[in-house]
Order: C-alpha cells, then sequence, then structure tokens
C-alpha cells in the first residue's frame, strides 16, 4: 500500500522559535496533502488542505500565518509552526490522495509529536 | 458535512466478534461511509468504505441499513492489536476530498 512519511516523529522546542514538519509520499505522488491537529483524547482537526504548486487551503479558525504550508513538490509537503507557544503542543498528522494510490483512500504519515516549553 | 453518531466507547473480548455501530441519519444519495481507525500514537489508516451495498475485506465487514441511515463495521474475530479509536466517516465522493473526523468510538480488547 501507499506509505507517508513524516520527519521528525517528535520534537521539542522552546516558545517563540519555529519548527518545520516534513511529510513524504514515498511510493506515490501526492497531489492533495492535508494536515491535521490533535490534541490529547480528542479527534483529529483538519487545519488546511493542500495542493502540489499552489497555495493551500486553511479551515476557518486556523491562522495561516501562523501555520505556514509549503507543497513544493509531488511527494513533499512541509508545515512550519512560527513562533511556537505551548498551546501549540500538540500531535500534528498529514495525509495524502494522489495518482496511483488508491483514488477513495487517505493514506496518513505517523504523525509529530510536538512539545513546546 | 453531515454528521455521525458513534458510541464513546466498547469493549469487546480476544477472539470474539465486534459490532461497532455508527448513525448517520442525514446521509444524502452522493456520500459514501468510510470507516477508519487510530491505532495509540500513530496516525489512521482506512479500514473499509461503502455506499448501498454490505462490503467485505480482509480487515473488516461493512453493514448498511437498507434506508443508509445507519451502518454498521464488524470484526469477525477481535485482536489485542484491534484496540483502537473506531471513526465512522460520510465523504460526498463528488466533492471535497477531506474527511471531518467525529469523537468516534474507543474499542477495547479485552484478553
Amino acid at each position: 500500500g501507499a506509505v507517508v512519511s513524516q520527519h521528525p516523529s517528535w520534537v521539542i522546542c522552546k516558545s517563540g522559535t519555529s519548527v518545520k514538519i516534513e511529510c513524504r509520499s514515498l511510493d506515490f505522488q501526492a497531489t492533495t496533502m492535508f494536515w491535521y491537529r490533535q490534541f490529547p483524547k480528542q479527534s483529529l482537526m483538519l487545519m488546511a488542505t493542500s495542493n502540489e504548486g499552489s497555495k493551500a487551503t486553511y479551515e476557518q479558525g486556523v491562522e495561516k500565518d501562523k501555520f505556514l504550508i509549503n507543497h513544493a513538490s509531488l511527494t513533499l509537503s512541509t508545515l512550519t509552526v512560527t513562533s511556537a507557544h505551548p498551546e501549540d503542543s500538540s500531535f500534528y498528522i498529514c495525509s495524502a490522495t494522489g495518482a496511483l494510490a488508491s483514488s477513495y483512500e487517505q493514506y496518513f504519515g505517523p504523525g509529530t509529536r510536538l512539545t513546546v516549553t | 458535512d453531515a454528521k455521525t453518531t458513534q458510541p464513546n466507547s466498547m469493549e469487546s473480548n480476544e477472539e470474539e466478534p465486534v459490532h461497532l455501530p455508527c448513525n448517520h441519519s442525514t446521509i444524502s444519495g452522493t456520500d459514501y461511509i468510510h470507516w477508519y481507525r487510530q491505532l495509540p500514537s500513530q496516525g489512521p489508516e482506512y479500514v473499509i468504505h461503502g455506499l448501498t451495498s454490505n462490503v467485505n475485506n480482509r480487515m473488516a465487514s461493512l453493514a448498511i441499513a437498507e434506508d443508509r441511515k445507519s451502518s454498521t463495521l464488524i470484526l469477525h474475530r477481535a485482536t489485542l492489536r484491534d484496540a483502537a479509536v473506531y471513526y465512522c466517516i460520510l465523504r460526498d465522493e463528488g466533492g471535497s476530498e477531506k474527511l471531518v473526523f467525529g469523537k468516534g468510538t474507543k474499542l477495547t480488547v479485552n484478553p
């Protein structure tokens, strides 16, 4: 099956710094990637949808200037949390759909746990 | 997005069948019923999906009510590795690809 990886799997950063999370589709071209955030004991919340080569579409209430998304190639999307604060600590998960992958299935990465101190 | 309702939690014993219900009374004619599950500290994974007919795959079966207002995910023989949160999601195949996750059902499997 199609594989999506994320890097890093966990990261600790200081308040006020920025952190970048990578999402890669390893064996298919991801025309669309999604970024989710999940707080402890809660469900996944969709943050944004990104299509290769175009600007991401953010969900209502998600600050686009704080969560920068770049989908520069068909296999890589990045999420940069700028000026991170402790309330940004969360589990960030990406998913992807695309050519040669199943048309009905979203493939999820393993997630990145961000802790802001 | 059409809403789904699932029990917060369910328990099962190992090697017994598990029936996970989902209500979706406002489902539209073009909504597919998707099931994903999320194991602890991992990203979700696809389980199964269907439109009107019952569906089977290597992981599970999906039974869809005739009026499509409810469905049931069936794990034929639960194992400890099936302990996860199971999400029932409606997706309009002609619309956006995005998935809107509800709270899901946390399945506990007892040895």
